[in-house]
């Protein structure tokens, strides 16, 4: 199957840094991939849409000038973290959308970034 | 508006008693659906998708799931759970003429079987 990587699994900055965390399909290429912040016990939320070549899509109360996404080609995206603050730390993962025809599209998931602000 | 609602927050089960997890979604258009399972500190994997046909679809570890389009529903069984299957559990869909495949996630579900 689709395989998609996240790097680094975890990272730890100070307040005020920013860290860049990157996701690549690894056996295929996707032209959209999302981001999503995950926060104890609960659901995946959904902060933006990457789209290679162009400017992401970012979902309703999520900062486009905190949170940086570039998905500079087929096969990675970077989301970075500017001006990171305790709130920020999290749990954020990508996923990477096939190329399904007829709007059969399955997305596959990475292993997840965790992300704390010190 | 697009929504997924999972009614069981956490389910508790002995080895080999059988599981149900309801999912129902609101959504204007066809739907793919899918069920993710996200083992403890690992990261989400597939368990089983919907897309057409028979509505009784099976995925991986003995798991199954049925569309019930008139009722909006896509819940997810197991005849005899095993411990193994401890894991918080997502149910999730996109729309077919959706042209981003966009997910729309379920709070999930917290599975624990006791031994």
């Amino acid at each position: 199957g689709a395989v998609v990587s996240q790097h680094p699994s975890w990272v730890i900055c100070k307040s005020g840094t920013s860290v860049k965390i990157e996701c690549r399909s690894l056996d295929f290429q996707a032209t959209t991939m999302f981001w999503y912040r995950q926060f104890p016990k609960q659901s995946l939320m959904l902060m933006a849409t990457s789209n290679e070549g162009s400017k992401a899509t970012y979902e309703q109360g999520v900062e486009k000038d905190k949170f940086l996404i570039n998905h500079a080609s087929l096969t990675l995206s970077t989301l970075t973290v500017t001006s990171a603050h305790p709130e920020d730390s999290s749990f954020y993962i990508c996923s990477a959308r096939d190329h399904g025809q007829g709007g059969f599209y399955e997305q596959y998931f990475g292993p997840g970034t965790r992300l704390t602000v010190t | 508006a697009q929504s997924v609602s999972q009614h069981n927050h956490h389910v508790i089960l002995s080895e080999a008693a059988s599981l149900e997890l309801g999912c129902n979604y609101s959504y204007g258009g066809t739907v793919n659906l899918f069920w993710y399972v996200q083992y403890p500190g690992q990261h989400l994997q597939l368990l089983l998708k919907y897309f057409s046909g028979d509505p009784l679809v099976k995925g991986i570890k003995g798991f199954e799931a049925e569309f019930i389009k008139s009722k909006f529903s896509f819940n997810l069984r197991k005849p005899s759970v095993q411990w193994s299957d401890t894991a918080e559990y997502f149910c999730a869909v996109n729309g077919r003429g959706s042209t981003l495949g966009r997910l729309y996630f379920g709070r999930g579900t917290q599975l624990t079987v006791w031994p």
